[in-house]
């Protein structure tokens, strides 16, 4: 089944961290383009990183240089967010997002929520 | 960067047709044909409905119609369904810059 699935969320302290994962199976992944996407509780939808198929270009939402940062494993078909320096409004639903043609997301996983509170 | 602008809430009744508005800029929706929709219904994950402003996925109706003119994109959604309710996002590549920009967001009430 082609399908992604992520993991990694919970509650964490205001400056905190995290590291996101997201599992890739049914399609090959090393050909695509990944994205993480963030849904705060109530709001829209926010692009928050995507990554090149081998990983050498990276990009992110310029809010969030310097404390999130994308990586993947194409050996274990997963791609990852780190989280540092946690904040309430990084709150949110956070979903990976296969990039079909780079630019538009086909797939996406079941999201998976991430809490920022003391 | 700033989203893009979409109208909060759109409703009709079953049978007629709406439109979805999405309003971006020059750097944006305006340069590029990489718009495209997301449905969304509660609880769940979004959906890709229109891609590369007016196309299609396979297996999405076509009763899913997506336009450009100038900086503003529009979906159309004809012979609107129970199904249809839902939030719609639009999305465009916005340079290597913003690189992505979503919009706000249109719940669509289905009376």
């Amino acid at each position: 089944e082609v399908q992604l699935v992520e993991s990694g969320g919970g509650l964490v302290q205001p400056g905190g961290s995290l590291r996101l994962s997201c599992a890739a199976s049914g399609f090959t992944f090393s050909s695509y383009w990944m994205n993480w996407v963030r849904q705060a509780p109530g709001k829209g939808l926010e692009w928050v990183a995507n990554i090149e198929q081998y990983g050498s270009e990276k990009n992110y939402v310029d809010s969030l240089k310097g404390r999130f940062t994308i990586s993947r494993d194409n050996a274990k078909n997963s791609v990852y967010l780190q989280l540092n320096s946690l904040r309430a409004e990084d709150t949110a639903v956070y979903y990976c997002a296969r990039g079909w043609q780079r630019f538009y997301f086909d797939l996406w996983g079941q999201g998976t929520l991430v809490t920022v509170s003391s | 960067q700033s989203a893009l602008t979409q109208s909060a809430s759109v409703s009709g009744s079953p049978g007629q047709s709406i439109t979805i508005s999405c309003t971006g800029t020059s750097t944006d929706v305006g340069t590029y044909n990489l718009v495209s929709w997301y449905q969304q219904h509660p609880g769940r994950a979004p959906k890709l409905i229109v891609y590369e402003v007016s196309q299609r996925p396979s297996g999405v109706s076509n009763r899913f119609s997506g336009s450009k003119s100038g900086n503003t994109a529009s979906l159309t959604i004809s012979g609107l369904q129970a199904e249809d309710e839902a939030d719609y996002y639009c999305c465009s590549y916005a340079g290597s810059f913003s690189h992505v920009v979503f919009g706000g967001g249109t719940k669509l009430t289905v009376l």
